[in-house]
């Protein structure tokens, strides 16, 4: 069965600093594709980045990148220059397929990120 | 704007009752799914449907139960026989089920409290 790790329950982080997530998965399958979401304090999930297994490039989206290391099977997200709006839980997540065409996302347990001013 | 509404942010029930969670997009998608979150924990998927008038249970579907009869709309309820319904709730869609990077747009949740 597939499955995500988040090793870091919580982090600190300096504002204008740079910090990295951790996530490591687990999946035999060839093609896959992971996904970083932010979940502030109101409880809704934001799409932050998205990583194909074929993608040679790691993926970036504005202060976001994803550290993209398929021989290790990780997938850490880095967060350039935080900014207090950046405190919040980070889940990791997995597409898994399932029901034939179809997918479902398996999540990690997530991180805890506190930017201190 | 476009969008996933789900309601009510709170709902407090007593324990014994059923209770329906509403969720809502406007985003024209045809895939939308229910997740339960508890504290300190990721998101486990409960239901998906792929089209109307068709869902699949996912990794934790006891004591609960979905309908779609309208693209737009994908309520779940939660019955007496889901021991612990105690939770945060969180509905998403995304375009279609299959393809690579169509990621999944959340709402806002529903945290339900049952005394």
């Amino acid at each position: 069965a597939q499955k995500i790790t988040q090793t870091q329950p919580g982090m600190f982080v300096q504002e204008k600093e740079a910090v990295t997530l951790d996530c490591t998965y687990d999946t035999s399958d060839q093609s896959y594709g992971l996904f970083w979401y932010k979940q502030p304090s109101s409880g809704e999930m934001i799409f932050l980045i998205y990583q194909g297994s074929y993608d040679e490039q790691n993926a970036t989206e504005g202060r976001y990148s994803l550290n993209f290391q398929k021989a290790r099977k990780s997938a850490n997200l880095v967060i350039s220059a935080s900014q207090l709006g950046d405190s919040a839980m980070y889940f990791c997540a997995m597409r898994e397929v399932w029901m034939d065409s179809s997918y479902k996302l398996i999540f990690g347990s997530g991180t805890r990120l506190l930017v201190r001013p | 704007d476009g969008g996933i509404t789900q309601s009510p942010k709170y709902l407090f029930r007593k324990e014994g009752q059923n209770v329906t969670l509403s969720c809502e997009q406007n985003l024209n998608h045809d895939a939308m799914y229910w997740y339960r979150q508890d504290p300190g924990q990721g998101l486990r998927l409960i239901y998906y449907s792929q089209i109307v008038n068709d869902f699949q249970k996912g990794d934790i579907a006891e004591g609960y139960s979905v309908s779609r009869e309208k693209k737009e709309s994908f309520p779940l309820t939660v019955t007496s026989a889901q021991k612990n319904p105690t939770a945060f709730y969180l509905c998403a869609s995304s375009i279609r089920s299959g393809g690579h990077n169509n990621e999944q747009f959340f709402g806002p949740g529903t945290r339900l409290t049952v005394l």
